[in-house]
């Protein structure tokens, strides 16, 4: 079973910044958190990934709280294309230096024009 | 260039028939998975091997075989298909570890009559 908890969905008005959260309060040292879309009929495409220290990239951010129990991602300026379901996930270790990532149902994010 | 392929897009068959669907990925990357996506949207792993060896098998009817030719390639054949079958099923791959992102391919959608 997934170990995050997400808010069913989100609503944004596009070129608004959109800060979807996420808890996982069960965390462990070596789980990695990454977060995931996916857009109508398609696969899932990663977002953004981290461990301890906030991130940044050219898709959005992740501020991940201190004691690691929740995260935020965040997505500066919504364009209708950020419309899509969010994953947030803990890729936790399978042994061997492999990982395996468990999605919940997560957070279907609108942006109204 | 596609970085991760599946066929078919579309598989529409019979209860009780045997299918196959091919995934390839050109990424050179160790690891691949499929994953189910059922009615209700909930995305479950069911295998993943790397470098052609079985290491994440959830559980998952043995009517559902993995077959790694080779590292860049995961096929999944199923045999007697039931209609709960029915469902997107994705491959994705990704390097060894948990701070890899994992690539999905864009699913096929198996339906069962």
């Amino acid at each position: 079973d997934a170990k995050t908890t997400q808010p069913n969905s989100m609503e944004s008005n596009e070129e608004e910044p959109v800060h979807l959260p996420c808890n996982h309060s069960t965390i462990s040292g070596t789980d990695y958190i990454h977060w995931y879309r996916q857009l109508p009929s398609q696969g899932p495409e990663y977002v953004i990934h981290g461990l301890t220290s906030n991130v940044n990239n050219r898709m959005a951010s992740l501020a991940i709280a201190e004691d690691r129990k929740s995260s935020t991602l965040i997505l500066h300026r919504a364009t209708l294309r950020d419309a899509a379901v969010y994953y947030c996930i803990l890729a936790e270790d399978s042994g061997g230096s492999n990982y395996k990532l468990t999605f919940g149902k997560g957070t279907l994010l609108t942006v109204n024009p | 260039d596609t970085a991760v392929s599946q066929t078919p897009k579309y598989l529409v068959t019979q209860m009780g028939n045997d299918k196959s669907i091919k995934c390839e990925q050109n990424l050179g990357h160790d690891t691949m998975y499929w994953y189910k996506q059922d009615s209700k949207k909930f995305l479950k792993i069911m295998f993943s091997y790397n470098n052609k060896e079985l290491i994440i098998n959830e559980t998952v009817p043995n009517r559902f075989s993995p077959k790694s030719p080779d590292k860049a390639h995961l096929n999944l054949h199923i045999n007697s298909l039931e209609l709960g079958d029915s469902a997107v099923y994705f491959c994705a791959s990704s390097q060894v570890g948990g701070e890899d992102t994992q690539y999905f391919g864009p699913g096929t959608r198996l339906t069962v009559l």
